[in-house]
């Protein structure tokens, strides 16, 4: 099945310093990008998603890049705050039904 | 608002004894998921189904089954369970096709003795 790598584990950053999350996934067919957000404690929640035929999405402070030739997309959160803190997770759907999840970063923002 | 309904937060059985695990979503989705969540390993796939009793393998499906006997409720079944099973268990839930959010129940926390 589809193999997402996400980087990093962990980043701390201070509050309003940009952070900046990247995947990697492998099947080329894959159509579907999205990032999770799970604060402790909670269910993982959708953030934001980006399709195969976009480059770029933009929703307020957060933002989804995909360059499709190096099979990578990004998360970018400007002016992060400390509710930001939470694992994130991106996600890739190929040409079947999964979505298959990486391995989750937890972001500290730090007053 | 979409409600994704797992049957129990917390469960402690014992090795070898039969679990079931249920989920019920109130959308009327297509496509239900089960999935792990384990600490550095993030969320790990074990099985779908994309319409009722259709199934598929996620990434690790090795010592679990599923059920779809009908639309909104979506069961994992570990047949004989093993201390490494011991995981968090989240179901979830979404629309037709391979596009669009998941949503996803509370988890149901399993520990096997």
């Amino acid at each position: 099945g589809e193999n997402v790598e996400q980087h990093p584990s962990t980043l701390s950053v201070q509050e309003g310093d940009s952070a900046v999350i990247k995947c990697t996934y492998s099947d080329s067919a894959s159509n579907y990008f999205p990032w999770y957000k799970q604060e402790l404690g909670k269910r993982p929640q959708l953030i934001i998603d980006i399709r195969s035929n976009v480059g770029e999405k933009k929703d307020q402070r957060i933002a989804v890049t995909l360059n499709k030739t190096a099979k990578h997309f990004s998360l970018h959160i400007t002016e992060t705050q400390p509710e930001d803190s939470a694992v994130y997770f991106c996600a890739a759907s190929g040409s079947g039904y999964a979505l298959n999840f990486g391995k989750g970063t937890s972001l500290l923002v730090t007053p | 608002d979409v409600k994704v309904t797992q049957s129990s937060r917390y469960l402690v059985k014992r090795t070898g004894e039969k679990v079931f695990l249920e989920c019920v979503q109130d959308m009327d989705h297509e496509n239900m998921f089960w999935y792990r969540q384990d600490p550095g390993l993030g969320l790990r796939l074990i099985y779908f189904s994309y319409d009722v009793k259709m199934k598929e393998k996620g990434d690790i499906p090795e010592g679990y089954s599923v059920s779809r006997e009908k639309k909104e409720r979506f069961s994992l079944i570990l047949e004989s369970a093993s201390t490494n099973q011991t995981s968090m268990y989240l179901c979830a839930s979404r629309w037709g096709g391979n596009t669009g959010e998941l949503f996803f129940g509370e988890g149901s926390r399993l520990t096997v003795l």
